[in-house]
């Protein structure tokens, strides 16, 4: 079956620092990405979406590029501030019809002074 | 602004009872979703609808039903609540470009 993989639970930066956080995924058909975003006590939002391969996407300082090659779509940003802590999920799902969704475990982002 | 309303915020229940979680969207999506959050396992699909009066099985449905009376409204209903059903609860809606939002989650704890 279909399934995402982010193979950090936690990671815990400097605030200034660049990040990358790791997503994989696994499908047998051509998907949408997406990052979510969800700060403590409040509900998961749209952070970054993507269909096109090789492309890259920005939003509030956020980046990714979706590479069907290697299968991944990883997030970055240049330097991280103490209000990106958060947990960050990537997700897929596909464009037939069916908008069933595949969420990866999580990764937790926690920024330090 | 997209929104999604979720009843109620927190509930207790006890083992056996039947909870009942109720959401309401006013954007006009076909599609809903009904997740529950625990930690290591991410958001999990526990049941999903294309619109009013179709209800679908999520990845977890074991223990739960789902209903969609109107395209407004979509419940979750626990028959027979268990302690490992204790979780948060959030339930979303979906755009055509596949975006969903989510409600601002339901915190259940049953004793």
């Amino acid at each position: 079956g279909d399934s995402v993989t982010q193979t950090e639970g936690l990671v815990t930066l400097t605030k200034g620092l660049p990040v990358m956080l790791n997503c994989t995924y696994q499908t047998t058909y051509s998907p949408f990405l997406f990052w979510y975003v969800q700060h403590l006590n409040e509900a998961p939002k749209l952070l970054l979406k993507s269909s096109t391969d090789n492309k890259r996407t920005e939003h509030q300082g956020f980046y990714a590029t979706l590479h069907k090659s290697s299968s991944s779509f990883h997030l970055q940003k240049s330097s991280v501030q103490l209000s990106d802590s958060a947990l960050y999920f990537c997700a897929l799902s596909d464009r037939t019809g069916n908008y069933k969704y595949v969420f990866g475990a999580g990764t937790r982002l926690k920024v330090i002074a | 602004e997209a929104a999604v309303t979720q009843s109620p915020r927190n509930k207790v229940a006890v083992t056996g009872g039947k909870v009942t979680l109720s959401c309401n969207q006013t954007n006009n999506h076909n599609n809903m979703y009904w997740y529950r959050q625990d930690t290591g396992h991410g958001l999990r699909l526990i049941h999903y609808s294309y619109g009013a009066g179709s209800t679908e099985k999520g990845d977890i449905p074991d223990g739960y039903k789902a209903s969609r009376p109107s395209q407004e409204n979509f419940s979750l209903i626990l028959e027979l609540a268990t302690p490992s059903q204790t979780s948060v609860y959030f339930c979303a809606s979906g755009d055509r470009q596949n975006t969903l939002y989510f409600g601002a989650g339901t915190r259940l704890s049953v004793l």
